[in-house]
């Protein structure tokens, strides 16, 4: 089992420029959520998905997008990057049981902004 | 929404003593509190949580007390050893439909042998 996986690990974009980050799991989980930490912060929930094909706002959703067509990846996009979305950014996959909610996370992407 | 404030923002110890982390949370009905633990340049782990029925627990070296009343939790590591330094994240959230956790902003510990 590879876990959380995200592509790519680093990268750079000058401002107004578009990406998508891809963030995949092969175990099953129905939820999924994207994180971005910065330095002096914990994390903060962008974006979360409890289940294939829906997706639901965090905490600092603005000018981050998402979409999750198959139930084991969940994209993010920046469809005009700016400068305060230099971040790290942390996919975390979870069960829906109550039981077993451990959030399991991605190796992160360092994304920096010009 | 949830608040979650946690406490100290740096923390040393030597090696062999314990280390407690306090973090208080604003939202009386989130239910569900765990801890990460961050090593440089690494994802996050989770290391111990705890539920709202629950007062306290244990898991090892490390354990976690809940106050529900004043709205506060607590992490403790016993026997510190210099692999236990790293950044801990405390967390809260209301299980429901999608678990949202809200985030400490962390405590770096330095363990020093």
């Amino acid at each position: 089992n590879a876990g959380v996986t995200q592509t790519p690990k680093f990268r750079v974009l000058k401002t107004g420029q578009s990406m998508t980050l891809l963030c995949a799991q092969d175990m099953n989980h129905e939820y999924m959520y994207w994180y971005r930490q910065d330095p002096g912060m914990g994390l903060r929930l962008i974006h979360y998905s409890v289940g294939e094909g829906t997706t639901a706002k965090g905490e600092v959703p603005d000018g981050y997008n998402v979409s999750r067509l198959k139930k084991q990846n969940f994209l993010l996009g920046l469809e005009s990057a700016a400068p305060s979305q230099t971040s790290v950014y942390f996919c975390a996959s979870s069960y829906s049981s109550r039981e077993r909610d451990e959030q399991y996370f991605g190796p992160g992407t360092r994304l920096t902004v010009t | 929404g949830e608040n979650v404030e946690q406490h100290p923002s740096t923390l040393s110890v030597q090696e062999g003593d314990s280390a407690v982390i306090k973090c208080t949370y604003s939202d009386s009905a989130s239910n569900y509190f765990p801890w990460y633990k961050q090593e440089l340049g690494k994802r996050p782990q989770l290391i111990i949580d705890i539920r709202s029925n629950v007062g306290e627990k244990k898991d090892q070296r490390i354990a976690v007390t809940l106050n529900k009343t004043a709205k506060h939790f607590s992490l403790h590591i016993t026997e510190t050893q210099p692999e236990d330094s790293a950044v801990y994240f405390c967390a809260a959230s209301i299980w429901e439909y999608g678990n949202k956790l809200v985030f400490g902003a962390g405590t770096i510990l330095r363990v020093k042998s």
